[in-house]
């Protein structure tokens, strides 16, 4: 079955740090860019950061950016956010996401086709 | 900094036409941002409705249908069901690994 399951969430205090997991089934993730999106409580989700398939590239929110490390361990087939000096406010749901890319009519399109169901980070004292 | 628009909240009756718009803060959406939306209920993953703007995922009722309005993309539902009341998420691609999501739009069916 293909599918994208997610790890490594808890709690944790404030200026903490935690390494969450994605580990894909089914396919090679290493042949996708990827995402982690995160969902506050009772907020819309939110896009956090990318990598690339063809070069491992990395893009961030400017929210994480210098506190968040995305990753791929090809061993493992899995994706990797290091999260650290954590804030209350990364309290959320961390999803992670994979890219799909084609063409239609010519047309490029992008879009996330496949989401794990994601793992909670409450960061609270 | 620009934002990815969205309403809020929308109603529709059962049996009735309702279109959701995604716009930007700042200038227009077009194709070349390949619109997506997605459905997520409460405690669950989002689930790809429409992607590239106007494809249909796999296994999507026909009732659900993506298109760009003006400078706004949207997403049209014909014929709403009571199980489509959800939240309705829509997604662009900035290009370079830039992605932008709304905030989403509670849609009630009522």
């Amino acid at each position: 079955e293909v599918q994208l399951v997610e790890s490594g969430g808890g709690l944790v205090q404030p200026g903490g740090s935690l390494r969450l997991s994605c580990v894909a089934s089914g396919f090679t993730l290493s042949s996708f860019e990827m995402n982690w999106v995160r969902q506050a409580p009772g907020k819309g989700l939110e896009w956090i950061s990318y990598i690339s398939s063809v070069d491992d590239s990395e893009h961030y929110a400017d929210s994480v950016k210098g506190r968040f490390t995305i990753s791929r361990d090809s061993a493992k087939n899995s994706l990797n956010l290091q999260m650290n000096s954590l804030r209350p406010e990364d309290t959320a749901v961390y999803y992670c996401a994979r890219v799909e890319f084609g063409h239609s009519l010519g047309q490029p399109y992008w879009y996330l086709d496949l989401w794990g169901r994601g793992t909670l980070v409450s960061v609270s004292s | 900094q620009t934002a990815v628009t969205q309403e809020p909240s929308f109603s529709v009756s059962p049996g009735g036409t309702v279109t959701l718009t995604c716009g930007l803060s700042s200038g227009s959406v077009s194709t070349s941002h390949s619109p997506s939306w997605y459905q997520q209920t409460p405690g669950q993953a989002p689930r790809t409705l429409i992607y590239g703007t106007d494809i249909r995922y796999s296994g999507v009722p026909d009732r659900f249908s993506g298109s760009v309005l003006g400078n706004k993309a949207a997403l049209t539902i014909t014929g709403a069901q009571a199980d489509d009341e959800s939240d309705y998420l829509c997604v662009l691609y900035m290009g370079s690994g830039i992605w932008m999501f709304g905030g989403g739009t509670k849609l009630t069916v009522l």
